[in-house]
């Protein structure tokens, strides 16, 4: 099984300024990697595939990056509405896996 | 407009038996396929089981593998996760999502999720 790590655990960002989130594999996923955010009592929702392409509907504040197996998700001007529960998942084997996720909080 | 609708959640003893359904609309169900995911209280997301568009082909992950079994039925456009000998450690929010291709994939739709709970 891979296994996905993310850090930090939780990251205290002010409205307005940058986030980055890292998630590493513990082996080659290729690009097959996705970002998610899930807000207090939501279901998750899909941000980033393919390690950088956006999802429909998601704000270009939001890109993604890959260099072998490590992985980022940059949030270029946090806004109120992303202050959220962020997870990574690799979809390039089986069992799917996914980081234990990453608490973007007000600072 | 892709939907997702969980149903079948509720509160069960150990041992005991589940069987959660996804109604799905708003897209060619058979051509896709179809994963749960479920979350622990308090706790980030697990991946459990998928299946392709015909539903030939499955996948499990240990933690559930010989005790759940997903299954579909593309004429009616749902899922099902059958959930035998349940346990504590069974007790989550399980969401069914909706994946980019026939047999694998990101997952690019999420349902609301429904609430099960094992314990006596």
């Amino acid at each position: 099984e891979i296994v996905m790590t993310q850090s930090p655990a939780t990251l205290s960002v002010s409205p307005g300024e940058r986030a980055t989130l890292s998630c590493r594999a513990s082996q080659s996923v290729s690009s097959n990697l996705a970002w998610y955010h899930q807000k207090p009592g939501q279901a998750p929702r899909l941000l980033i595939y393919g390690a950088s392409t956006r999802a429909t509907g998601i704000p270009a504040r939001f890109s993604g990056s890959a260099s072998g197996t490590e992985f980022t998700l940059t949030i270029s001007s946090l806004q109120s509405e992303d202050f959220a529960v962020y997870y990574c998942q690799q979809y390039n084997n089986w069992p799917q896996t996914f980081g234990q996720g990453t608490k973007v909080e007000i600072k | 407009e892709v939907q997702l609708l969980e149903s079948g959640g509720g509160s069960v003893q150990p041992g005991g038996s589940l069987r959660l359904s996804c109604a799905a609309s708003g897209f060619t169900f058979s051509s896709y396929g179809m994963s749960w995911v479920r979350q622990a209280p308090g706790k980030g997301l697990e991946w459990v089981s998928a299946n392709s568009g015909s539903g030939e082909t499955t996948y499990y992950a240990d933690s559930v593998k010989g005790r759940f079994t997903i299954s579909r039925d593309n004429s009616k456009n749902t899922l099902y996760l059958q959930m035998n000998s349940l346990r504590a450690e069974d007790t989550a929010v399980y969401y069914c999502a909706k994946a980019s291709g026939y047999s694998s994939g990101r997952s690019e739709y999420w349902g609301q999720g429904t609430l099960v709970i094992v314990s006596s």
